[in-house]
């Protein structure tokens, strides 16, 4: 089974503190992808790698950072926590090379944070 | 930024009732769709992923068809059990945005009743 884990399921944090929420896949898969969830919305794409010290940004990069420093782990690095970045943040892995994501994506089980 | 739908929002259904979704996106640039069933407190899960204009897929009980030229994906529950009662999201790929992005719809939230 793939497997997508995430370092902690609930999270809270102050208001300026850096946060850091870890990915790590046991499948050897080249893409890897974070995202935040919020009521009402869609998953949005923060950030994305599809190899090792890559990084793409998504949709809604500010305010964050990546980290890919090995394959199977991926790092969401918020520099300066903000309360409107309270949210469910989901990681992402997925098979094909260079940006080929025609594959399913496995996901992580997601991490609550609340920033206060 | 892309538009993509899905419709209804939620809906509640009798168990052993069969129903569906929509999912709608654009017709230009089709690349891939993608879905996911997204339980509480657990990590969504790929349910297909199209790629044919005309695809029909199926898994179990749950099916889904794809027309790219109108855009829109319908999936297909038949005989809803509790253990439906998900969040159901589609997710677009665009082949002219470069690099191949997912853009996901907001979800149906299904609930089933016993």
């Amino acid at each position: 089974d793939v497997k997508v884990t995430q370092s902690s399921r609930y999270l809270v944090k102050r208001t300026g503190e850096k946060v850091f929420l870890e990915c790590v896949q046991d499948m050897d898969h080249e893409n890897m992808f974070w995202y935040r969830q919020d009521p009402g919305l869609g998953l949005r794409l923060i950030y994305f790698s599809y190899d090792v010290k890559m990084k793409e940004k998504g949709d809604i990069p500010e305010g964050y950072s990546v980290s890919r420093e090995k394959k199977e782990r991926f790092s969401l690095i918020l520099e300066s926590a903000s309360t409107n970045q309270t949210s469910m943040y989901l990681c992402a892995s997925t098979l094909g090379t260079g940006g080929d994501w025609r594959y399913e994506q496995y996901f992580g089980p997601g991490t609550r944070l609340t920033v206060t | 930024i892309l538009n993509v739908e899905q419709s209804p929002q939620s809906l509640h259904v009798q168990e052993g009732d069969s129903t569906n979704f929509t999912c709608s996106f654009p017709s230009s640039n089709f690349y891939a769709l993608h879905w996911y069933r997204w339980e509480t407190a657990k990590s969504p899960e790929a349910l297909f992923v199209m790629t044919l204009n005309g695809d029909e897929k199926k898994k179990g009980r749950i099916s889904a068809t794809l027309n790219t030229k109108e855009g829109y994906s319908y999936l297909y529950i038949k005989g809803s059990q509790p253990e439906d009662s998900a969040t159901y999201l589609c997710a677009f790929i665009d082949s002219g945005a470069g690099s191949y992005q997912l853009t996901f719809g907001k979800g149906t939230k299904l609930s089933v009743i016993p």
